[in-house]
């Protein structure tokens, strides 16, 4: 299959630790922000979901935090598995855009090893 | 169906000739976005539709491309004339409402220009 992580920044973590992936945006009027999983060959799939007036979210085993003061993002995944290792993409979003057309950062690629 | 289709998965054109990727949403969903995804990067936008009116087309990089969904459902992606800088994966996403909201990524169509 494909590879999208080619010249992604990478990030390797044993299986069991707890992995955070940042992103940083740009645009202060963004209002949605959103997490996605990227497999290889696969499109991106919905990890998690956070609005601007929340500076945390918690899922199963992950966490995004909003750090809106400097437009910083992170997904924290507990307990790493290795059905976790993929791309993961931030993504933003602001209601004055028609459609609510998303805005995807660079991508991290996470590589868990058993 | 029970998630979005592209079709094909796969793409091999010369330089010069016409190509169409299909994209079935999932049905209801009123929402329909296309992103272009070169390799080793996020995902960007192309154009957007709502039901059968495309609100959105400020992405698209020349007037080689090409969108429509004339029935509000299935969409076709058509590039004329295909150049190399044209091959990436083609993602299809849906949204079930107008603004806002979970978009569903298909697996996209991987697009090789020789």
């Amino acid at each position: 299959g494909e590879s999208v992580g080619l010249h992604l920044p990478t990030l390797s973590v044993q299986e069991g630790d707890n992995s955070i992936i940042n992103c940083a945006y740009s645009n202060s009027a963004s209002d949605y922000f959103i997490w996605y999983k990227q497999e290889s060959g696969k499109g991106p799939q919905f990890i998690i979901d956070i609005r601007s007036n929340m500076d945390k979210r918690q899922g199963q085993r992950v966490t995004v935090l909003l750090n809106k003061t400097v437009k910083h993002l992170s997904l924290q995944i507990a307990a790493t598995q290795p059905g976790d290792s993929a791309v993961y993409f931030c993504a933003e979003n602001t209601k004055e855009t028609s459609g609510s057309r998303l805005t995807f950062g660079e991508g991290t690629q996470l590589t868990v090893n058993p | 169906g029970a998630g979005v289709s592209q079709s094909p998965r796969y793409k091999v054109a010369k330089r010069g000739q016409d190509v169409a990727l299909r994209c079935d949403p999932i049905s209801g969903h009123v929402s329909l976005f296309w992103y272009q995804q070169a390799l080793g990067q996020g995902p960007e936008f192309l154009t957007y539709f709502q039901n059968e009116a495309q609100l959105d087309k400020s992405g698209l990089p020349s007037d080689r491309f090409f969108a429509e969904r004339p029935e509000g459902s299935v969409s076709t992606l058509k590039i004329q004339r295909t150049q190399q800088e044209d091959s990436a994966v083609y993602l299809c996403a849906s949204s079930m409402g107008l603004v806002g909201g979970e978009q569903f990524f298909g697996p996209g169509t991987r697009l090789t220009v020789l």
